[in-house]
């Protein structure tokens, strides 16, 4: 089933010790980003990935790292999370970064950071 | 900076009657708009992805309607179930190349 999954669903924490939130597709797909949905604010973009090796950031990168080895995998890590990053988080994946294309979202992380 | 707007934040209808979600945005240079569904506690759904150069796109019981010129895209949602009952959210894809979301609509059909 094409699909991409997220680990762990759900994480409550304690604030800076790190953590890393995975994310891996099996369509293929060259793009995937990560985004943060909070009450109020909507979803907004943390980073970006266009293929291997290359990755950009979005509207709120500050506090947040990722890194993308392969071409499945695009972990979100949090080197010293803060309460403010008590979040519902979405890892999504598309074809290309080619604008035109549909995108597909991962089932959600659910952090509490205290 | 494009801004996605969703009226009514939420909306609550009796079962069989169609559901009308509208969304708009301030900057009409977009690529295309994606309607998701959002159950609670659940990632997002795709249900419909309508290029700029479409006027609509259609998928079993639901239909999305975009008008580029005036910033707003309907989403027609006939016969509506309890099943129905989610968070509908729409996103463009702005000049840019980013996905921007609307804050969403949160649907509740009652049978």
């Amino acid at each position: 089933e094409a699909q991409v999954t997220q680990n762990p669903r759900y994480l409550i924490t304690v604030t800076g010790k790190k953590l890393t939130v995975t994310c891996s597709q099996n369509m293929n797909h060259e793009y995937m980003s990560w985004y943060r949905q909070d009450p109020g604010l909507g979803l907004r973009q943390i980073y970006y990935s266009m293929n291997v090796e290359v990755t950009d950031k979005g509207d709120v990168p500050e506090g947040y790292k990722v890194s993308r080895k392969e071409k499945r995998n695009f972990p979100l890590i949090l080197e010293s999370p803060s309460p403010n990053q008590t979040s519902l988080y979405f890892c999504a994946s598309s074809l290309s970064g080619d604008s035109y294309n549909e995108q597909f979202f991962g089932p959600g992380t659910r952090l509490t950071v205290l | 900076k494009q801004e996605v707007t969703q009226i009514p934040a939420a909306l609550s209808v009796p079962e069989g009657e169609n559901l009308v979600l509208n969304c708009s945005f301030t900057d009409s240079a977009i690529y295309n708009l994606q309607w998701f569904r959002q159950d609670p506690g659940k990632g997002l759904t795709s249900l419909l992805l309508i290029q700029s150069s479409q006027r609509e796109q259609t998928s079993g019981r639901l239909n999305a309607s975009l008008d580029k010129s005036s910033g707003r895209s309907t989403l027609y949602i006939a016969a509506s179930q309890p099943g129905d009952s989610a968070t509908y959210l729409c996103a463009v894809t702005d000049s840019w190349g980013k996905l921007q979301f609307g804050a969403g609509t949160q649907v509740v059909v009652t049978p």
